[in-house]
């Protein structure tokens, strides 16, 4: 069965420092790898995506992510956090067998 | 488009009641997912359907929960009866493709729900 595991349950930064959250998955067939936000008090909306070219995924507001299929990993960073960046980040996995699994979701509070 | 619609937004009900949830999901989207998210447990995925054709209702937590798909714009998520533990936010969201590998989820804005 294909899982995904957010390390990071609570992250707190301040403004101006850089940001990496992790992610890693089980499944040992082709996958599509996403991460999505949830800001207070709101939806689930995408940040951006992976399924296939360059491993360096670029989505909204500066994130970017980086698919590292040897580690079955797909870590999400930004260089510089700002206050409005304070969500709950989700990762997820889209497997062919039509399935989606998401992370527990890490928590990235960032003081001003 | 309007997006994954959602109602009621917020649901204060008694125990022992029937509750009910709509969602609409975004035309064309063949997959529709419901998930319920605690502080406690985080977001679960409670069932969801390919082609109005339930898939997957492992999540659902009991026979209390009920979830149907009449037709390709209109989902419902019930419980009968509805108990205090089952106050959350419920979310529906829709998704392109059958398969879907490629595409991503809309989320509705949820129905908050609270169980006295």
């Amino acid at each position: 069965a294909q899982s995904v595991s957010q390390h990071n349950h609570h992250v707190i930064l301040s403004e101006a420092a850089s940001l990496e959250l992790g992610c890693n998955y089980s499944y040992g067939g082709t996958v599509n790898l996403f991460w999505y936000v949830q800001y207070p008090g709101q939806h689930l909306q995408l940040l951006l995506k992976y399924f296939s070219g360059d491993p360096l995924v670029k989505g909204i507001k500066g994130f970017e992510a980086e698919f590292i299929k040897s580690k079955f990993s797909f870590n999400l960073r930004k260089p510089s956090v700002q206050w409005s960046d304070t969500a709950e980040y989700f990762c997820a996995v889209n497997t062919n067998a039509g399935k989606s699994t998401f992370g527990d979701g890490t928590t990235l509070t960032v003081k001003p | 488009d309007a997006g994954v619609i959602q109602s009621p937004r917020h649901e204060v009900t008694e125990m022992g009641q029937e509750v009910t949830l709509r969602c609409k999901p975004i035309s064309g989207h063949n997959s529709l997912f419901w998930y319920r998210q605690t502080m406690m447990r985080g977001l679960e995925l409670l069932i969801y359907f390919n082609n109005n054709v339930p898939i997957d209702d492992s999540g659902m937590p009991e026979d209390r929960f009920s979830a149907k798909m009449p037709n390709a714009s209109f989902s419902t998520l019930k419980i009968q009866p509805s108990e205090p533990r089952d106050s959350a936010v419920y979310f529906c969201a829709s998704r392109r493709g059958v398969g879907g590998m490629m595409y991503e989820q809309y989320f509705g804005p949820g129905t908050r729900l609270t169980v006295t």
